[in-house]
């Protein structure tokens, strides 16, 4: 089956810190690869995401390109922010044949950033 | 921006009542969700649709019921609520283009506390 390992947290940087958070997949077929963000009391919300090898997302000044040869999907930033601090899920979705589509969700990361 | 709106946000219940909560798309999407999130940060999947009078169990079993009798609307229902039914909720819908990796939205979530 579908799965996803993320980078265990908590993460606690520096602000202006480099960032990078883990995350390697297994998965039948071709999966669109995801990163959310979950800011406290709130729902997660799309951060980025890829759809076929080596495409790269990016948003809000993070990145992660999709590597099929590592099954990789890395998190990054090169400056991060207060207001960076979040959990962080890397996710996957397959298309079913019979239509059983469904997003595999990493444990999430806890990012913490301090002044 | 996505339009997946989820009521109520916060909900403290006793022990034994029933209890609904509501998650209502206006994107059209067919494809509607139910993730429990634990105080671990590790979200479940426990019910799924594809589109009306379409309902699943997901991966983690649940007490909770769900039902689709609307395109837009995807109530999940507790029969008789119980302390380990404390959770957060999230709801969230996904389109079907190809091109956009089949996206899933989330709503904003719902605490619901069982005293």
């Amino acid at each position: 089956g579908n799965s996803v390992t993320q980078m265990e947290g908590p993460v606690t940087l520096s602000e202006e810190a480099f960032l990078t958070i883990n995350c390697t997949y297994t998965a039948t077929g071709y999966p669109s690869l995801f990163w959310y963000v979950q800011y406290p009391g709130e729902g997660l919300q799309l951060l980025l995401k890829a759809t076929k090898a080596d495409d790269k997302g990016s948003n809000k000044g993070f990145e992660a390109t999709y590597r099929k040869e590592t099954t990789s999907f890395h998190l990054e930033k090169g400056s991060v922010q207060v207001s960076d601090s979040a959990v962080y899920f890397c996710a996957l979705f397959t298309s079913g044949i019979f239509g059983n589509e469904k997003l595999t969700f990493g444990t999430g990361t806890r990012l913490t950033i301090i002044p | 921006e996505a339009d997946i709106y989820q009521t109520p946000r916060y909900l403290v219940i006793g022990t034994g009542k029933k209890i609904t909560l509501e998650c209502s798309q206006t994107m059209g999407h067919d494809k509607m969700y139910w993730y429990q999130q634990d105080p671990g940060m590790e979200l479940h999947l426990i019910h799924y649709s594809y589109g009306v009078n379409s309902t699943e169990k997901g991966d983690l079993s649940s007490e909770s019921t769900v039902s689709r009798i609307r395109t837009e609307h995807f109530p999940l229902t507790l029969e008789s609520a119980r302390p380990s039914h404390t959770s957060q909720y999230l709801c969230a819908s996904s389109d079907e283009d190809p091109a956009s990796g089949n996206t899933i939205y989330f709503g904003e979530g719902s605490w619901l506390t069982v005293v």
